[in-house]
């Protein structure tokens, strides 16, 4: 089964505005992780949200997590240039894999 | 920060040829594991490897692909006889424990060209 769909696909914004990327999931989990993958490169976390929370902050990242829609979402307030990458989340599936989604192509346009 | 080290960083091989990607996961890790993205695709797990034993593998991961951690650093993936559908970036991955919120520390991926 597909778990973790990002959506939308792409998107394309200026920079300063902000990108919200979302995420739905199937099945049951206990934690949802956010990664971003700059072109070519390997993936680097982000931030984990814990299934009994409902909103975690990092700098200019906010995540929420709706267990009841079996939803998240990734928000990047102020949006750079830098944040130019793809972004993927990821839910734990059996013991030992964490499983991606199909990831949202970010590109913030200077 | 420690990371996680691939080698090598691009590989070309020709159909039917064996090859074999190498990882060094972080040196107090325990957990391993081996992804692969086709071009512009998802992230797709491949197999997870702790205490010298396969955990978990997907379909993917037939009896074409072997994984092994020979010695005290290395984490290797075989791909026995390549396929053109092999083509893609396979990302080693490590965590430190098996428990369900620690993190993944990627490679930067090795990427494989089967002609």
């Amino acid at each position: 089964s597909q778990q973790g769909e990002e959506d939308p696909q792409a998107l394309s914004i200026q920079e300063g505005e902000n990108a919200t990327m979302n995420c739905s999931y199937k099945t049951s989990i206990n934690n949802l992780q956010w990664y971003r993958q700059n072109s070519g490169r390997g993936l680097v976390h982000l931030i984990l949200i814990r299934s009994n929370e409902r909103e975690k902050h990092s700098g200019r990242l906010r995540v929420t997590l709706d267990t009841s829609k079996k939803s998240s979402s990734l928000l990047i307030t102020a949006s750079r240039a830098a944040d130019t990458a793809s972004y993927f989340c990821a839910t734990e599936q059996g013991a030992q894999k964490l499983v991606f989604g199909q990831g949202t192509r970010l590109t913030i346009n200077p | 920060e420690p990371e996680v080290t691939q080698t090598p960083s691009h590989q070309v091989t020709q159909m039917g040829q064996e090859v074999i990607l190498r990882c060094v996961p972080i040196s107090n890790h325990l957990y391993f594991y081996w992804y692969r993205q086709i071009l512009g695709q998802k992230v797709e797990f491949l197999v997870s490897f702790y205490n010298n034993e396969i955990s978990e593998k997907s379909e993917i991961f037939d009896d074409q692909f072997s994984v092994e951690r020979p010695d005290g650093s290395n984490f290797t993936l075989k791909i026995r006889s390549t396929k053109l559908e092999d083509s893609a970036m396979y990302f080693c991955a490590s965590r430190r424990s098996g428990t369900e919120n620690e993190k993944l520390f990627f490679g930067s991926g090795t990427q494989l060209s089967v002609l």
